[in-house]
Formats: C-alpha cells, structure tokens, sequence
C-alpha cells in the first residue's frame, strides 16, 4: 500500500518557538495533503486541507497564520507551528491522496511545548 | 454543519461478534470510511463504503445505509489486538474538493 512518512514523530520545544513537521508520500504523487490535530481522548479534528501548488483550506477556529501549510512538491506537505504554546501540545497527523484514491495516514508527530 | 454518532465505549469477549455502529448527518455524503487506532499511534485504514450494502474483507465488515444515515462496523472473531479505537469518518463535498470529518471514535475493549 501506499506510503506516507511523516517526521519527526515527537519533538518537545519550548514556549514561544516554532516547529515544522514533514509528510512525505513515499511511493506516489500526493495531489491532496490533509492536517489533524488530536488531543488526548478526542477525535481527529481537521485542521487544513491543501493541494499541491495552491493555498492551503483552513477549517473554521484554526489560525491560519499560527498553522503554516506549504505544499510546494507533490510529495511534501510541511506545517510549521509558529510561536508554539502549551495548549498546542497535540498529536499531529498528516494524510496524503492521490486523484480517486483514499488517504492514507502518516505516522504523527507528538509535540510537547514546555 | 456535519453531525456523526458513534457509542464511546463497547466492550467485548474474545472470540465473540461486535458491531459498532455510526449515524451521520451531513451537507452532502460521498462516502464513509472506517479506521482502526490503537493509543498513540496514527489511523489505519479499514473499509470505505460509499454504495448502500455490505462490504467483507476478512474479519471486518462493513454496512452502509445512506437513506438512513447509518453505517456499523461488524468485527468477528474478536483478538485481543482488536482493543482499539475504531474511526467513523464521512467524506462530504467542500467548496469543490473534498473533506473528511471524523466521529469521536468507539474504543472497544476486547476482554478474555
């Protein structure tokens, strides 16, 4: 099956700096990159959606000047949260698809803002 | 806005049959999708269902009924590697792509 890596699978970071997380499709051309958050004992929740070459879709309460979304390549998808803060300790997750295909999921990546 | 149910907590025997059901009230439907996630780790893929019927790969099974809302997950021959968290997700049109939104997810414990 279809392969999507995501890196790195945890990083701890302190208060007021900003981290990137990669999602790499591996083995196909990734036309459309999806981001969730998840917090402990909850549900995914969509953050962002984006396709290869445009801007990114942000779902209603997510900043989309806090969540940065590129989407320059056909297999890389990057977030970067900026000025991280406690509450932004989270599970992220990236799915990746391709035209008529289902998304398949990366790993996660743990954040933890101390 | 989109609205998907699912039952929080099920518990189960080993060896037994379990059924996890999900409604859903959408703007739109192009499919349901179930996923399996274990604590910590990302989703795995299961079943996606987007024609009314039953869907069989192996152990798990899939129902759909869009007239109804209504979707279950049927799991047979519970292993105890089967305690998880099982996903119900609906794939809906959005502003001309496509979105997912997920239930809050089932855990389902699997007890000797």
């Amino acid at each position: 099956g279809a392969v999507v890596s995501q890196h790195p699978s945890w990083v701890i970071c302190k208060s007021g700096t900003s981290v990137k997380i990669e999602c790499r499709s591996l083995d196909f051309q990734a036309t459309t990159m999806f981001w969730y958050r998840q917090f402990p004992k909850q549900s995914l929740m969509l953050m962002a959606t984006s396709n290869e070459g445009s801007k990114a879709t942000y779902e209603q309460g997510v900043e989309k000047d806090k969540f940065l979304i590129n989407h320059a390549s056909l297999t890389l998808s990057t977030l970067t949260v900026t000025s991280a803060h406690p509450e932004d300790s989270s599970f992220y997750i990236c799915s990746a698809k391709t035209r008529g295909t289902e998304a398949f999921f990366g790993q996660g990546t743990r954040l933890t803002v101390v | 806005g989109q609205n998907i149910d699912q039952p929080t907590e099920m518990t189960a025997t080993e060896g037994a049959i379990v059924q996890i059901n999900c409604t859903y009230q959408t703007s739109g439907f192009n499919g349901l999708f179930w996923y399996q996630q274990h604590a910590g780790e990302a989703p795995t893929f299961l079943s996606y269902n987007v024609l009314d019927g039953l869907e069989e790969k192996g152990r798990f099974s899939s129902f759909l009924s869009r007239s109804k809302g209504y979707s279950y997950l049927l799991l047979k021959e519970l292993q105890m590697k089967d305690s998880a968290s099982y996903l119900c997700a609906v794939r809906t049109p959005s502003g001309g792509y496509q979105k997912v939104t997920f239930g809050t997810g089932t855990k389902l414990q699997v007890i000797p």
